[in-house]
């Protein structure tokens, strides 16, 4: 079964500071690799994937995340964060053959002046 | 032009009542989902639709049961609710690659309040 551990509930952060949020996965076989963000009051949004090839991998809005086979960690990055950066961050983990993705609890990302 | 839209946006029912909510996604993907968030925020898998055969159900009471009428849409009707079913429910929509999965499209979630 395949599982994914945010280990930080909550991360407040300064603008402009960088940014790291945690995300770790279970998993026996191949996996893909998502991050989500959700704005207050909204759906989920696709932040940055990982498939295969290039184990760094880039998003929207800055964000970039390393997949780490042998910590099977896919941390996210962000080196100056924005006010609007603020909102819900979830990992996810998905594998072959399989179409649901197994989410994390989340990270709530908290950015002040 | 919304991609993934539902509805309604907001559910507020009393204990007991059936409701419906309604998923379209105009993206022309062969495979949608309905995903549960409770109040800590924890997402997780119901229901999931391709070519409007159903391939993943997980535990979930049978009180709830989807439905798709084609591709392009999955409702989601819930008899008898309970004041456990309070959460916020979404749709997704994903195209079947050729690798087996791909980036999953979410609607903007309805939020359903049992009283």
């Amino acid at each position: 079964a395949q599982s994914v551990t945010q280990l930080d509930s909550q991360v407040p952060v300064f603008e402009e500071a960088p940014v790291e949020l945690r995300c770790n996965y279970s998993s026996s076989v191949s996996v893909y690799l998502f991050w989500y963000v959700q704005y207050p009051n909204q759906g989920l949004q696709l932040l940055l994937k990982y498939l295969s090839g290039s184990t760094l991998v880039k998003g929207i809005n800055g964000f970039e995340a390393e997949f780490n086979k042998s910590q099977t960690s896919f941390h996210l990055r962000k080196p100056s964060v924005h006010i609007s950066d603020t909102a819900e961050y979830f990992c996810a983990v998905s594998s072959t053959g399989f179409q649901k993705l197994v989410f994390g609890t989340g990270t709530r990302l908290l950015v002040s002046p | 032009d919304t991609a993934v839209s539902q509805t309604p946006k907001y559910l507020v029912t009393q204990m007991g009542n059936d409701k419906s909510i309604k998923c379209e996604q105009n993206l022309g993907h062969d495979t949608m989902y309905w995903y549960k968030q409770d109040s800590k925020k924890f997402l997780k898998i119901m229901f999931s639709y391709n070519n409007k055969e159903l391939i993943i159900n997980e535990t979930v009471p049978n009180r709830f049961s989807p439905k798709s009428p084609d591709k392009a849409h999955l409702n989601l009707h819930i008899n008898s609710l309970e004041l456990g079913d309070s959460a916020v429910y979404f749709c997704a929509s994903s195209q079947t690659g050729t690798g087996g999965i791909d980036t999953q499209y979410f609607g903007p979630g309805t939020r359903l309040t049992v009283l």
